[in-house]
């Protein structure tokens, strides 16, 4: 267990709407990151952060947008949801030390009407 | 483009038998290699790493890697019903960003 929680585990929304997933960390790990996990198509990353405030796009970061304000947490916001968005969304983290090894949270089910 | 390949499955087979997972990936400096195992309506959990020629063993699992021919393997064995699940493979490069590319996985399913 690396610590992570995810909020919240399960959403519907309406499209349109923006939505904002919470990733939570308890173990000061500078790296965070961002996927969806869809049927056919794997882990895909959105976003990722290196450290507060320092973040960069992933290969699906279209209509996503995210804030790292303090080492803990790491947001990620839906701008005005689809229902392509519709999604299962993991956070990770990056284990400490020379292992480059990553720890996922629970997932976030989102779905979008 | 970095790509990682694994053949969908399902791989089905019987309980005490050994499992063998394969994963190829595109591009030659890739260094870190892992697999995660992810049961149906869960989150990915590591199983395994590798970063040199040859075989890693922990306990049933068995991770094999071959740089030249690009290939990662995961062999289970005595397989059990509770090793069913999807199986993904993932490939870094090493320092930098940590940003692994993941295969799309396997289905794996052990029948009793």
């Amino acid at each position: 267990d690396a610590g992570i929680t995810q909020s919240p585990r399960h959403k519907v929304t309406e499209t349109g709407t923006p939505v904002t997933l919470r990733c939570h960390q308890t173990e000061n790990h500078r790296y965070m990151y961002w996927y969806r996990q869809d049927p056919g198509h794997g882990l895909r990353l959105i976003h990722y952060s290196y450290g507060v405030k320092d973040t960069d796009k992933g290969e699906v970061s279209d209509g996503y947008s995210v804030s790292r304000s303090k080492t803990e947490d790491f947001l990620l916001t839906l701008e005005s949801a689809t229902s392509s968005q519709t999604s299962v969304y993991f956070c990770a983290i990056r284990g400490s030390g020379t292992q480059e090894t990553q720890y996922f949270g629970p997932g976030t089910r989102l779905l979008v009407l | 483009q970095k790509e990682v390949e694994q053949n969908s499955g399902p791989l089905s087979v019987p309980e005490g038998a050994i499992a063998s997972l394969n994963c190829t990936y595109s591009d030659r400096v890739s260094q870190s290699f892992f697999w995660y195992r992810q049961y149906s309506g869960k989150s990915p959990e590591l199983i395994m790493s590798i970063y040199s020629n040859g075989d890693k063993e922990d306990g049933r699992f068995t991770a094999q890697l071959n740089k030249a021919s690009q290939y990662v393997s995961l062999l289970i064995r005595d397989s059990q019903p509770s090793d069913s699940a999807t199986y993904l493979c993932a490939v870094n490069i090493s320092g930098g960003s940590y940003i692994p590319t993941f295969g799309r996985g396997t289905s794996l399913i052990v029948h009793p």
